[in-house]
Order: C-alpha cells, then structure tokens, then sequence
C-alpha cells in the first residue's frame, strides 16, 4: 500500500529483552516522527528525523531507547532491556517535509506489551 | 511541559446535534494547528488543520476555530453522526515539530 507500514503489528516479549519496531514510511517523505501512546494516555512525542539525522531526539524516554534511519526510508526504534512501563503502542508518521505545511500520516502502530 | 491540551477526556453528544472539542495550548509561535481522529488499533488519521493567520477553516461537517488571543482552538462538527465516534487529537507544529493533546473520546447516540 501507500501509507506508512509498521511491523511488527502485536509485540509481546518478556521483561528485560530487547525489542526493534520498524517503520516504513511513505515513498519520499523525508520527514519521520516516532510517539508513543500509553493506556489511557495521549500521543508522546520520541524523535524526530529529517532525512538520515535526527535534530530532535528530546522525547526519547531513557538511554535504553535508541533510533535510526537508513536511506532516506525505513526506520527502526530499539528499546533495550524492556520494562514493563515501555507496554504501550509505538506509532511512526512521515510527512513530505518540504517547504510549507505538510501534516504528518501514521501507521497503524506496534502494540508492544512487556510481560 | 503539555504545550496542547485537551481537557475533557470524554463527550457524548445525540445523532444530529452538535459536537464541540476544546483545545488549549501555551506556545505562541505555534504556526498550524490539526485535528486527527482515531479509531481502536488504527493510527490517527488527519482531519482538517488551520493556519495561525486565519481564524476559521471549514471542511464539509467540520469547521476549526482558532482564537489566538485564547490560545485555543474548536473543531466543531455538525450533523453529529454515529460514524464520528473516535478519539479526537488536537496537534499543532512549529516547522516540522508537531505537538499533540492527549485526546477527547466522542460518543454520538444514535
């Protein structure tokens, strides 16, 4: 399809393991956000890229988070050594990041439960 | 620091009648701000935006107000229907940074 790809869709894991999530943004967007969302909570900001860099990595929780973007495309957020207050849904949007204003599209989310 | 905020978690509004979400936020260099809606396990999908230097931006059944001297901003949608019963998501960005509310939950009665 055309809009943003995420996998895994479900991601259950034990305490203390290390999990990837991937994002596949839309074709040419070169601007990719990553939030979480909690129960019950609202949509957390955790980093942002333009192209390969990341100019704003303020919202990344702790160390044990990290994020990267290869060519322009996909991206993968790692947690390590999982905690239990990590369970949430990791959701990744793209938008053209051009001149102007473009709002950002989302996937679907990663449902990421920690056991 | 929340610079958006939506204080009521929650609104249940007739089929029909009109519903009103409310947005605050606390920075004034804020230069769009955007209305998202969600369903269960799916991600937020953009519904309209306005632009700092307008007042009013409608869009079929949904209109956004914005009151910059407030600091607030309205999504109106009129005729309530079933179908608009999600989760609705006030944002708004600086460049490319967007910013988001924790959201109001929409129930319409049938």
């Amino acid at each position: 399809g055309a809009g943003v790809s995420q996998s895994p869709s479900n991601k259950v894991t034990e305490k203390g393991k290390d999990v990837e999530l991937r994002c596949d943004p839309i074709s040419g967007h070169t601007a990719l956000y990553w939030y979480r969302q909690r129960l019950g909570q609202g949509l957390e900001f955790l980093i942002y890229f333009q192209g390969n860099s990341a100019p704003d990595k303020s919202g990344l929780p702790s160390d044990r988070f990290s994020a990267e973007r290869t060519g322009e495309s996909v991206s993968t957020l790692t947690i390590q050594r999982t905690q239990q207050e990590d369970s949430a849904v990791y959701l990744c949007a793209s938008s053209s990041g051009g001149q102007g204003f473009q709002f950002p599209h989302f996937g679907d989310g990663t449902r990421l439960s920690i056991l | 620091d929340q610079q958006v905020k939506q204080n009521s978690p929650s609104l249940s509004v007739q089929e029909g009648r009109i519903s009103i979400l409310n947005c605050d936020y606390t920075n004034s260099m804020f230069d769009y701000f955007l209305w998202y809606k969600k369903y269960p396990a799916e991600g937020p999908t953009f519904l309209i935006s306005i632009s700092s230097i307008k007042d009013k931006n409608e869009d079929g059944r949904f209109t956004v107000f914005l009151n910059k001297s407030a600091k607030h901003l309205s999504l109106h949608i009129v005729p309530s229907q079933p179908g608009d019963s999600a989760v609705y998501f006030c944002a708004a960005s600086t460049g490319n940074q967007f910013y988001f509310g924790t959201g109001t939950s929409l129930t319409v009665i049938p």
